[in-house]
Order: C-alpha cells, then sequence, then structure tokens
C-alpha cells in the first residue's frame, strides 16, 4: 500500500529559484495537508485542504501557495526560495480535518542555499 | 487559541525502565488529544488517541496515556523502555469542528543500553 507519496524527497535549491512539491495519497481521504518540520520547533502547519476545491492558511503560510489539483493530489510551490525555508516537508492526508488520524508522508528535505 | 505543550525536548531513560513522556494542552473545549511517533528519516505514525470515551487510552507497542482533566495533561507511559522506542514523540490537540491538528514540539526518547 502507497498511502502518502511524496516527491521529490531531496531538493537543492539557490536563493530565489523555485520548485514544488508534489503529494499523492490513495486512501481516498478528503483532507491533505503540509507541515514543515525544523529542529526545536516540531511540525508547524503551512496549508491545508479540508476537501477537494478548498484550501486554508495554517500557521506559516508565507512563502508558499498550494493547488489542491483533484481529491488525490495537493501540491506545495515555493516561487522565490529563501534560505528560511531550508526544512523537512510532510504532507500528510485524513478522512476529515476533525477526525484526528492523519497519515504522513516520508518527506522531503529541501536546502536552500 | 488551543495549545499543546510537551515538557522536555529531550528524555534519556535505561532499556526496561519506565518511560513518562509530559504533554499539557490549552483548551477552552473538551479536545481530541493524539501522540504520534516518528522513527529516524520517516513520517509521523499515530500511537494512540482519545476522544472522550475512556480517560486511559491504550495505544501500539505497549504505550498508554490517560487524560486528566483536572490537570489539563495527557502524558503518555510505557512500563517497560526497548530499544526499538528510541525516536521522537509529538502530541497533538484538536476540537471537535474543521480545525487541523496542532502539534507540541516534540520530545526525543532515547533509550540507554
Amino acid at each position: 500500500n502507497a498511502g502518502v507519496t511524496q516527491t521529490p524527497k531531496f531538493q537543492v535549491l539557490k536563493t530565489g529559484q523555485s520548485m514544488t512539491l508534489q503529494c499523492a495519497q490513495d486512501m481516498n481521504h478528503n483532507s491533505m495537508y503540509w507541515y514543515r518540520q525544523d529542529p526545536g520547533m516540531g511540525l508547524r502547519l503551512i496549508y491545508y485542504s479540508a476537501s477537494e476545491g478548498t484550501t486554508d492558511k495554517g500557521e506559516v503560510p508565507n512563502g508558499y501557495n498550494v493547488s489542491r489539483l483533484n481529491k488525490r493530489e495537493f501540491s506545495l510551490r515555493l516561487e522565490s526560495a529563501a534560505p528560511s525555508q531550508t526544512s523537512v516537508y510532510f504532507c500528510a492526508s485524513s478522512a476529515g480535518v476533525n477526525t484526528g488520524e492523519l497519515f504522513f508522508g516520508e518527506g522531503s528535505r529541501l536546502t536552500v542555499l | 487559541a488551543q495549545s499543546v505543550t510537551q515538557l522536555g525536548s529531550h528524555v534519556s531513560v535505561s532499556e526496561g525502565a519506565l518511560v513518562l513522556l509530559r504533554c499539557n494542552y490549552s483548551s477552552s473545549v473538551p479536545p481530541y488529544l493524539f501522540w504520534y511517533v516518528q522513527y529516524p528519516n520517516q513520517g509521523l505514525q499515530l500511537l494512540l488517541k482519545y476522544t472522550s470515551a475512556a480517560t486511559l487510552v491504550k495505544g501500539i507497542n505497549g504505550f498508554e496515556a490517560e487524560f486528566k482533566k483536572s490537570e489539563t495533561s495527557f502524558h503518555l507511559t510505557k512500563p517497560s523502555a526497548h530499544m526499538s522506542d528510541a525516536a521522537e514523540y509529538f502530541c497533538a490537540v484538536s476540537r471537535s469542528g474543521n480545525t487541523p491538528l496542532v502539534f507540541g514540539k516534540g520530545t526525543r526518547l532515547s533509550v540507554i543500553a
């Protein structure tokens, strides 16, 4: 079972470059999320999509955009990468926003030089 | 706003000793509470969840947590630590309604042989 799949797993960017992180889930979940994980900061929510066709800002949305392409896919775009966006990014999905059990991908490690 | 505080960013125990990871929450309404575990270079996975059915919740791998409303706590315990328990543990809280989980900053558990 694939679960939640993120690509790429590793990426190095230069300041100012753009990139898109892709996420797909095969569990027919309604809700999807993007988190970033930084040492000592835990997981911070960037954006989420409660259901297909909707997106909402989380705790740290600045510098990011998202697209809920369809029920399966939720992408995260960095338009102009900054060193402060060096982080590990996790995509997650759940049946609903308040059902609690999130299923996570394995993470994407992004370094911005 | 709801939040969750994990006391201790790093806990070290001997193999066979009691594991106690502390979590306190602040919420104006009865919350849903969760513990997630993250093994090295992996995404998070659900360990257990409290949704008001019972105050003592049993999870996977011998872990359990007790909801104490008077103390606004949801501490995670395991009677006897195993080397394989070494990981990072995250407490998370959600109110009912359409609000995503809020994660604590995590506690890294080390198990010493």
